[in-house]
């Protein structure tokens, strides 16, 4: 079993609606937590990062949480636009440790 | 160029070829790695190289080389692959090996489409 479970697994939403990915992780000792973004045909490109300490970041029109006690995040795309049409990745990491869990990723397709 | 670079970016072969696939970092970091992404699949770790030392086989099967000849550059030789190899091969680097809180990310280059007939 995956140690990162995204959910859900697609969605597709109208241009300018609001929608929310939700990660869950068993990952131990947490260091932090990454959302990424993967065009298609792109490598993924970091959105936000957290720390145990920190509870959400923002960037943008992109806000992640993190409640490191119930060990979920999710991700909050605010009036979404047709560019954010992509594939969102969850990404947890051990601290002093090189190796990252990786999520399945949920595919986002933003319509007109 | 920056970031990340990495070619071909789409490479169709036989079972029977030998091909290889480049990386390049232009970000001065002492990190590389080969990753696999399979459709809605996590990305899957295959080689960690750290300082032109390699650090990380993680079961992957003789039919797939990594070479890094210098800090800079990583590839990763293909022979005799299978139809289930078929994926996006994904090139990332980071300042360092080891994750030491927020500040050693992995940034990834654009992948590399590989389609074994």
């Amino acid at each position: 079993k995956n140690q990162v479970e995204q959910s859900p697994q697609s969605l597709i939403i109208l241009e300018g609606k609001n929608c929310t990915l939700q990660c869950n992780y068993t990952v131990s000792p947490f260091s932090n937590l990454r959302w990424y973004k993967q065009d298609t045909g792109r490598g993924p490109v970091s959105l936000t990062i957290m720390t145990f300490s920190e509870n959400t970041k923002s960037n943008g029109r992109y806000t992640a949480t993190l409640d490191a006690d119930t060990k979920q995040s999710s991700l909050h795309i605010t009036a979404s636009q047709l560019s954010d049409s992509a594939s969102y990745i969850c990404v947890v990491s051990v601290f002093n440790d090189y190796k990252l869990s990786f999520g399945a990723g949920t595919t986002v397709t933003v319509r007109a | 160029e920056t970031g990340v670079t990495q070619t071909p970016r789409h490479l169709v072969m036989g079972m029977t070829n030998k091909k290889s696939l480049k990386c390049e970092q232009h970000l001065g970091h002492n990190a590389m790695y080969w990753y696999k992404q399979s459709a809605k699949k996590p990305l899957e770790l295959m080689f960690v190289y750290s300082l032109e030392e390699r650090v990380e086989n993680n079961s992957v099967p003789s039919r797939f080389s990594p070479e890094c000849p210098n800090s800079s550059h990583l590839f990763l030789h293909l022979h005799t692959l299978q139809p289930e190899d078929s994926a996006l091969y994904l090139c990332a680097s980071s300042q360092d090996r080891e994750d030491r809180g927020a500040d050693n990310e992995q940034f990834f280059g654009p992948g590399t489409r590989l389609t074994v007939l």
